[in-house]
């Protein structure tokens, strides 16, 4: 029940594209959604999140769509960019006590071609 | 603010050698993080510190794996002996219960490699 599942696992598209990454959970204690956008030899960092009370959030070119009835979540990254090339993470978190839990997906390495 | 600092980046070591890894978290973070990362995978949780207590240690390989967080600010996690597939990057995180909604901050990694 603490897995999430991401899909693709790769994915390549043209400058300009709109990449998309999908996840689904099962576990429906899990309150906030975020996506880790990881550089070759850097940790992840945090790119967005989200509430499940919300079904869409916007920052920049990057957008997290939420389907709370299905138990999906997927990013998208409007103009793609060759700088976005990384490997992306959505993740999904509870919080026990004082502090919140992260379950990853298994990554999805992006590659925009210039 | 600097961010979490790891070292060493690297590290090439036989099996059954001990090995060590040290973390500094952002300061003023109370809550620090242990993960494992395997190659192609995402970020596993091994051990979560409050301040200097362990309070989830459940994915942590007690047999060989220890970690101990002194004075509630630095960090070591140390493998004894260590197996071949103990190769991975071993990342470490922190928070702070001031930050809404406890967002995690990742160091770079050290990335082990067991011969």
């Amino acid at each position: 029940q603490q897995q999430v599942k991401q899909s693709p696992q790769s994915l390549i598209v043209q400058k300009g594209g709109i990449p998309i990454i999908n996840c689904a959970y099962e576990n429906t204690a899990f309150d906030y959604f975020p996506w880790y956008q990881q550089f070759p030899g850097k940790g992840p960092a945090l790119l967005i999140a989200i509430r499940p009370d919300v079904s869409e959030k916007k920052e920049g070119r990057f957008t997290i769509s939420f389907n709370k009835s299905a138990k999906q979540f997927s990013l998208h990254i409007m103009d793609s960019q060759p700088g976005d090339s990384a490997t992306y993470f959505c993740a999904a978190s509870i919080i026990p006590g004082s502090a919140r839990q992260l379950t990853f997906g298994s990554g999805t390495q992006l590659t925009v071609l210039p | 603010e600097a961010g979490v600092v790891q070292s060493p980046r690297y590290k090439i070591i036989e099996k059954k050698q001990p090995v060590a890894f040290w973390c500094n978290p952002i300061s003023g973070h109370n809550t620090l993080y242990w993960y494992l990362q395997n190659l192609g995978q995402g970020p596993e949780l091994l051990i979560r510190y409050e301040n200097e207590e362990a309070v989830d240690d459940s994915q942590l390989p007690k047999d060989r794996f220890s970690a101990e967080r002194l004075k509630g600010v630095d960090s070591t996690l140390k493998i004894q002996p260590a197996e071949l597939g103990d190769s991975a990057v071993y990342l470490c995180a922190s928070s702070s219960h001031g930050t809404s909604p406890y967002e995690q901050y990742f160091g770079p990694g050290t990335r082990l490699t067991v011969t």
